[in-house]
């Protein structure tokens, strides 16, 4: 079966460094989506990245960035010189269906990242 | 931006009763919509995947009799618990996607008493 680990339970920065948060998963399937949400204080998702298991290209949006490595399954995020407002769990997730998100869809435990000004 | 409202904010419903969550994407049309569970300071689980104009798909482990889904429109997704239990007590969330992004409403708070 599928499995997301976020070995990282909480982190606590200070603003304006660099944080890496670590996503390590397991499946058996050759094709899968990984993707990264956000969830603030207020409770409301969102959604950052979603990455297909043929595509190991990183990928840069402003000051976050992913690593996509199979030969370690892992997919890290990275944030750069880090805001308060970045301050939120953080949840990796796997799905093993390219064709239905529907199926098999995992969320790991979550990080949660803590800015301090 | 793309909006996703969900509606009632917060519930509270006896024991056996059915609760009606609504799940709208406010500016957009959406064929595919999510529904997830998140319980107290704990990871999220995706309950079923809402395909307007057919049935839901729901993931494994998830009882379809209980937690009926009809997507009926392309702006529109219903979650409904049927005899709800305390156990059913849990922060339920939607999404709606446009393109390869989701966009989430802002979850509904379910208690059972």
């Amino acid at each position: 079966a599928q499995k997301v680990t976020q070995a990282q339970t909480e982190i606590s920065v200070v603003e304006k460094e660099d944080v890496t948060l670590d996503c390590v998963y397991e499946t058996r399937d050759t094709t899968y989506y990984l993707f990264w949400y956000k969830q603030p204080p207020s409770g409301e998702l969102v959604f950052l990245i979603r990455r297909n298991s043929f595509d190991e290209q990183n990928e840069i949006s402003g000051r976050y960035s992913w690593n996509f490595q199979k030969s370690t399954s892992s997919f890290n995020f990275t944030i750069t010189a880090s805001q308060v407002v970045d301050s939120a769990v953080y949840f990796c997730a796997l799905s093993e269906a390219l064709d239905n998100y529907g199926q098999n869809f995992v969320f790991g435990p979550g990080t949660r990242l803590s800015v301090l000004p | 931006g793309a909006v996703v409202s969900q509606h009632p904010s917060w519930v509270i419903c006896k024991s056996g009763t059915s609760v009606k969550i609504e799940c709208r994407s406010l500016d957009f049309q959406a064929t595919t919509m999510f529904w997830y569970r998140q319980f107290p300071k704990q990871s999220l689980m995706l309950m079923a995947t809402s395909n307007e104009g057919s049935k839901a798909t729901y993931e494994q482990g998830v009882e379809k009799d209980k937690f009926l889904i009809n997507h009926a429109s392309l702006t529109l997704s219903t979650l409904t618990v049927t005899s709800a239990h305390p156990e059913d007590s849990s922060f339920y969330i939607c999404s709606a996607m446009l393109g390869y992004e989701q966009y989430f409403g802002p979850g509904t708070r379910l208690t059972v008493t």
